[in-house]
């Protein structure tokens, strides 16, 4: 089976509201994690990652969550505007693996 | 900013023809990557290549598929005999080392088999 997934597959939020975005993953062993966005029509964009040796990461209006006590992941994004509309995906990174994505969940930006 | 490059956009073809995608990597990374997607599904892996060689592939990546780097620039996936379950959006992607998660990817070429 899959070692990675998400909880839920729509979000909408109201523009200038925060968005948390969750993922599961299942692999102890999985040491590096990823969050892409992927814009209708294009291919997925990095945006932040984490390694299994920390527990959150900042980046530019976006925050990255480890906990590996429940083997769970976060994307938070703060001040969330239209843009932001995408469908986001968690993928896990062990060693040398390829990356494995998660099945994507979709954020709706309300205006 | 560099990007991933992937010709054509779209693809349309009868089932049992073979198909070319091209792409062309980040001229100065050294991993090269194929991934799909089903529409509304999630990117699945196809294959990795280095050094002339391909690295690691998925059990999607049978003997119908093959990866091609025929000159310092281009990167190919070859279908040799498309089936209807092979249509799905292809992505490329390259990296500058193995062991990341940051991959740069194309903007894909959506490949429908009738």
């Amino acid at each position: 089976g899959e070692s990675v997934g998400l909880h839920l597959p729509t979000l909408s939020v109201q523009e200038g509201d925060n968005s948390i975005i969750n993922c599961a993953y299942s692999n102890s062993a999985s040491d590096y994690f990823i969050w892409y966005k992927q814009e209708s029509g294009k291919g997925p964009q990095f945006i932040i990652d984490i390694r299994s040796n920390m527990d959150k990461r900042q980046g530019q209006r976006v925050t990255v969550l480890l906990n590996k006590t429940v083997k769970h992941l976060s994307l938070q994004i703060a001040a969330t505007q239209p843009g932001d509309s995408a469908v986001y995906f968690c993928a896990e990174n062990s060693g040398n693996t390829p990356l494995v994505f998660g099945k994507g969940t979709r954020l709706s930006v309300i205006a | 900013e560099p990007e991933v490059t992937q010709t054509p956009s779209h693809q349309v073809t009868q089932m049992g023809q073979e198909v070319i995608l091209r792409c062309v990597p980040i001229s100065n990374h050294l991993y090269f990557y194929w991934y799909r997607q089903i529409l509304g599904q999630k990117v699945e892996f196809l294959v990795s290549f280095y050094n002339n060689e391909i690295s690691e592939k998925s059990e999607i990546f049978d003997d119908q598929f093959s990866v091609e780097r025929p000159d310092g620039s281009n990167f190919t996936l070859k279908i040799r005999s498309t089936k209807l379950e092979d249509s799905a959006m292809y992505f490329c992607a390259s990296s500058e080392a193995l062991a990341t998660g940051k991959l740069f990817f194309g903007s894909g070429t959506q490949l429908s088999v009738l």
